[in-house]
């Protein structure tokens, strides 16, 4: 089945950097990459979203970028604020379900 | 707007009762799922479920134990309660997975205790 792994487990970062957090996976037949983040005390949401058919997507501050041969995939997060700080997530599309990463906490320092 | 909702934000139990955890979606979804979250491993699949009295296995399923009997409510059930499922509980549903729609809508989750 399906494997995620999910690089950093945190990330410190200054106010105004730049944030990567990557994800490998393991089955070629995946076809649906999303990103989820998830506040202290709150249930994840979902950030952005990437399918296969698609090497790059960008929504404001955030981009996540997909290489299918080399089955990875990561989150880009710039000019980073403080409500940034969250854990989060990214999956694939396992056989009618999702794989999750484990999940990396991102700690934006003013 | 999709609403999930999960019948206990926080619970306590003993070692071996019987527990059950409710979730509920308003949107019509098909599909829905049940996950346990603890820090460093992330969101790890339970049980889900793709239509009325169907159900699957997920990753982590021995000690547990599903029910759908309507389309909308989910349920979750610990036959006999042991203290390593203390746990976050969190209960999701997405759209159908035959049209492409995978986003998945999480409820509040419940913080189970088990002593």
């Amino acid at each position: 089945g399906e494997n995620v792994e999910q690089h950093p487990s945190t990330l410190s970062v200054q106010e105004g950097d730049s944030a990567v957090i990557k994800c490998t996976y393991s089955d070629s037949a995946s076809n649906y990459f999303p990103w989820y983040k998830q506040e202290l005390g709150k249930r994840p949401q979902l950030i952005i979203d990437i399918r296969s058919n698609v090497g790059e997507k960008k929504d404001q501050r955030i981009a996540v970028t997909l290489n299918k041969t080399a089955k990875h995939f990561s989150l880009h997060i710039t000019e980073t604020q403080p409500e940034d700080s969250a854990v989060y997530f990214c999956a694939a599309t396992g056989f009618q379900k999702l794989v999750f990463g484990t999940g990396t906490r991102l700690l934006v320092s003013p | 707007d999709v609403k999930v909702t999960q019948s206990s934000r926080y619970l306590v139990k003993r070692t071996g009762e019987k527990v059950f955890l409710e979730c509920v979606q308003d949107m019509d979804h098909e599909n829905m799922f049940w996950y346990r979250q603890d820090p460093g491993l992330g969101l790890r699949l339970i049980y889900f479920s793709y239509d009325v009295k169907m159900k699957e296995k997920g990753d982590i399923p021995e000690g547990y134990s599903v029910s759908r009997e309507k389309k909308e409510r989910f349920s979750l059930i610990l036959e006999s309660a042991s203290t390593n499922q203390t746990s976050m509980y969190l209960c999701a549903s997405s759209l159908s997975l035959v049209t492409g729609s995978y986003e998945q809508y999480f409820g509040p989750g419940t913080r189970l205790t088990v002593t």
